[in-house]
């Protein structure tokens, strides 16, 4: 069984659509993020979420919004889609506190075209 | 402010050499946390070690084995015996203990290892 598993794991789309990307753990992990891994591999945080609670929201545009249903599931919904946006996404869970592993979903590869 | 730095860009080696990946970083916290990844071909981001600021020791798991000196802020990778499957880029991360932080991972700019037959 996947730990995180996120769909869809491939993404074509146009310029200015909206989309969502669906994120869940299977851990029992009380804390979610979704990071944003660039063209050139470098790989930054975009959201944490602990309980349901955002905790870290790393100045990402509010194109980008999250939400969290519940501990198990953190989503990502991109508005207006830009081609700056086309990268792979990240979604990863970890038992709270600082310091502790975060284990990371297989990624997204989103292509805005 | 906290970095992480990988110099390395990418690291090209024949099977069965022994490899060093560097990691230097920099946290003005006396309590953090260091960790490897390793992204093979397909995509995946695989979690390797981590590693607290108070235990300096080093750690071996089979060809695998991790060097953490504070006094020079590095925590290096070797792998030793090198394969055709340990190509893959790996990233070095730190997480700083910071009240409020849960967990948020600041990367290096990763090592692309290619291992040639």
């Amino acid at each position: 069984d996947t730990a995180v598993s996120q769909t869809p794991k491939y993404l074509v789309t146009q310029m200015g659509n909206d989309k969502s990307i669906k994120c869940e753990q299977n851990l029992g992990h009380d804390t979610m993020y979704w990071y944003k891994q660039d063209s050139k591999k470098f790989l930054k945080i975009m959201f944490s979420y602990n309980n349901k609670e955002l905790i870290i929201n790393e100045t990402v545009p509010n194109r980008f919004s999250p939400k969290s249903p519940d501990k198990a599931h953190l989503n990502l919904h991109i508005n207006s889609l830009e081609l700056g946006d086309s990268a792979v996404y990240f979604c990863a869970s970890s038992q709270g506190r600082a310091g502790n592993t975060i284990y990371f979903g297989e990624g997204s590869w989103l292509t805005v075209v | 402010a906290q970095k992480v730095t990988q110099a390395q860009t990418e690291i090209s080696v024949v099977e069965k050499e022994d490899v060093t990946l560097d990691c230097v970083y920099e946290t003005r916290d006396t309590t953090y946390y260091l960790f490897w990844y390793k992204q093979p071909p397909s995509g995946e981001l695989v979690f390797l070690i981590r590693r607290n600021s108070f235990d300096e020791q080093n750690e071996i798991s089979g060809r695998y084995s991790w060097n953490f000196q504070k006094s020079t802020s590095s925590f290096n990778f070797t792998i030793t015996a090198s394969q055709v499957v340990d190509s893959a880029v790996y990233f070095c991360a730190l997480s700083e203990g910071r009240s409020g932080n849960t967990g948020k991972l600041i990367f290096g700019q990763g090592t692309t290892l290619q291992v040639k037959p």
